[in-house]
Parts: structure tokens; sequence; C-alpha cells
């Protein structure tokens, strides 16, 4: 069956280090791949996504994501944190037909 | 440019009394619809989604029934609340590309929800 997995609960970095979200999924085919940031109380907004072509993807507020397909990884990256990225992080993957299927999510804590 | 409006943003019920959450999309036409929910803490659930007027899918059994009356309005409902409906609800929408994969989805604020 499909399914996402973001190994790291939780997250703790200090302000202006570099990040990296873990993204892991199982699916039998090329997917779509998507990650969300949610603030709290709040829905969820589409930081970037990957349906074909260059596998380093950039999305908004400076973060990137790669596709490996060989690692069936989809990974978030940005270079340089800032306090206001302090949220939860989902990965998602583009389920063939109306579904898509989310992971657990990760949140991010930003230290000063 | 699309939108989507979901209310209420708070919701404090008394167990057994009946629900009804709204969702309405702007700016397109023929969205998938979907109603979430998320626990504290956690991911999210799919609770229903609908591809058309009057077509419902239901993922998981439980006290929530779900309407679509309307191309671009969604409605979660319930006839008698319990304890463990209280969570985070959201409406989302998206498209199908010809691929026959989904677009991304476009969420709305949310509703907190407490059965008390």
């Amino acid at each position: 069956a499909q399914s996402v997995t973001q190994p790291d609960i939780h997250i703790t970095v200090s302000e202006g280090a570099s990040l990296e979200l873990r993204c892991n999924y199982s699916y039998g085919a090329t997917p779509y791949l998507f990650w969300y940031v949610q603030s709290p109380g709040q829905g969820l907004q589409l930081l970037l996504k990957y349906f074909s072509g260059d596998t380093l993807v950039q999305g908004i507020k400076g973060f990137e994501a790669e596709f490996k397909r060989s690692q069936s990884s989809f990974n978030l990256r940005k270079p340089s944190v800032h306090w206001s990225d302090a949220a939860e992080y989902f990965c998602a993957v583009g389920h063939g037909g109306f579904k898509t299927i989310f992971g657990a999510g990760t949140r991010l804590f930003v230290k000063a | 440019s699309q939108t989507i409006h979901q209310w209420p943003a708070t919701l404090v019920q008394p167990v057994g009394s009946p629900l009804s959450l709204e969702c309405t999309v702007e700016g397109t036409s023929n969205p998938n619809l979907y109603w979430y929910r998320q626990a504290a803490g956690r991911g999210l659930q799919l609770l229903f989604y609908s591809v058309g007027i009057g077509q419902i899918s239901s993922e998981v059994p439980q006290n929530l029934s779900a309407s679509r009356p309307q191309d671009r309005q969604f409605i979660l409902s319930s006839k008698k609340l319990l304890l463990s409906d209280s969570g985070f609800y959201l409406c989302a929408w998206s498209v199908l590309f010809r691929t026959g994969m989904n677009t991304e989805a476009f969420f709305g604020q949310g509703t907190r929800l407490t059965v008390v």
C-alpha cells in the first residue's frame, strides 16, 4: 500500500543553521510529491511540488526539495533557517486518483 | 484566483448536540473536495472526499457524515457529537490532472471543534 514516512517527529535547529527534513514514500509508479507547512491553528500551505522533470525543486520561502527515485525520498531543505520557519511540515504523495497520502508531520523548532 | 472559505473558525459544542461545518470554494469548477481531521500533534486523517455533486466517499466509519449540495459547497455534519469528535477539521480542494493524478490540495483555515 502507498505510504509516506517522516522519520522525525520533531527537529530543533538554531536560527541561521541549515535544515533538512526527511520524507520517504512507498508508491509503485512515479509519484507526485508535495511539501506543506502548517502554522499553529492554521491550514496547510503548499511549499513546493514535484510532478516530473528536474529532480531538484524550488519552492516558496527559500525551501527546496530533491526527488531521489533510488532512495524513494523527497527531502526538504533550507540553507538558513529563520525563526518564522518554526511550524509543522508535511510531506505528501499524490495517490493515483483522488486521494493524497500525508505523512505524520515533522514539527520544527527554531532556537535563537 | 481560487479561494476556499471554511467556517466557523472555532466551535465549542456539548456532547450529543448536532454539528454543521461548511466549506465553499470560489474560482474553480468541479473541484474534488475533502474533509480532513487532525488530532492534536498528529497527522491528517482523510474523512470524506467528493468528486461531484451528491457524490460522497467515506474513508473511515465514524459519527460524521458529509454532503455536497452544490458544486463548490461541502458540508460536514453530525447528528450527535461525541467527545472523540473533538479536533481540528480542514476542508481542501484539488483538481484532477488529465493523467488521472491529483494536483496539489488547497486548504481552508480550519475549524477547531471542542466537544464538552
